[in-house]
């Protein structure tokens, strides 16, 4: 285990399509976080599981937007009928507990033309 | 919510020299403040990290001073080389890890040779 991974590492969609993004994190971490970065930004919170539980989803940027984390383990992130806005690269981080350093992974950048 | 503001957006200085960067915050209830460096095209990766119960944390050229009552934390790196170059990103959060990390936009380095 050498990280968190991100799958696929690129995507490009047509608007209106949906897409899933995939993370698989340490694998003794039980914290998985989404951030979505915007070029010049920094990354911005979008959702938070601790194990298989959704701790915080309101950050969610519409209800196009979900997450799951069925088993406690990798997670997915979908966006349905995609629009431009949201091409961005997607990040997600894992760490061990509540206030550790996250380790993130190298993300998922999406292009929605 | 939390709102984490970053001074300066770009900062150039010569080899060698110190680069300082800073940071305030808005919720009094923070207590972890991250900061994380990304190359062009990388993932941001947590460089130094201070809680709210330390005053100062050091580790090799690079520190990171917090000032609570002020709601201020800087970070400092000094004997700056070229590998230093980057975007620095800080961060804040209330700790529990449910509301994920605020971070600033960021500060671009350039260190000139």
């Amino acid at each position: 285990d050498t990280g968190v991974s991100q799958d696929p590492r690129h995507k490009i969609t047509k608007r209106g399509q949906n897409v899933t993004f995939r993370c698989d994190p340490i694998s003794e971490h039980n914290r998985l976080y989404w951030y979505r970065q915007t070029l010049g930004q920094g990354p911005e919170f979008l959702t938070y599981f601790q194990n298989e539980a959704q701790l915080e989803k309101s950050r969610l940027l519409s209800d196009r937007f979900s997450a799951e984390r069925p088993k406690g383990s990798f997670s997915t992130l979908e966006i349905q009928r995609t629009e431009q806005g949201d091409s961005a690269m997607y990040l997600c981080a894992s760490s061990y507990r509540a206030s550790d350093g996250y380790t993130f992974g190298s993300g998922t950048r999406l292009t929605v033309v | 919510g939390e709102n984490v503001e970053q001074h300066p957006s770009t900062l150039s200085v010569q080899e060698g020299d110190s680069a300082v960067i800073k940071c305030t915050y808005s919720d009094s209830a923070s207590n972890y403040f991250p900061w994380y460096k990304q190359e062009l095209g990388k993932r941001p990766q947590l460089i130094i990290d201070i809680r709210s119960n330390v005053g100062e944390k050091k580790d090799q050229r690079i520190a990171v001073t917090l000032n609570k009552t002020a709601k201020h934390f800087s970070l400092h790196i000094t004997e700056t080389q070229p590998e230093d170059s980057a975007v620095y990103f800080c961060a804040a959060t209330e700790g529990g890890g449910a509301d994920g990390l605020t971070f600033g936009k960021g500060t671009h380095l350039i260190i000139q040779p």
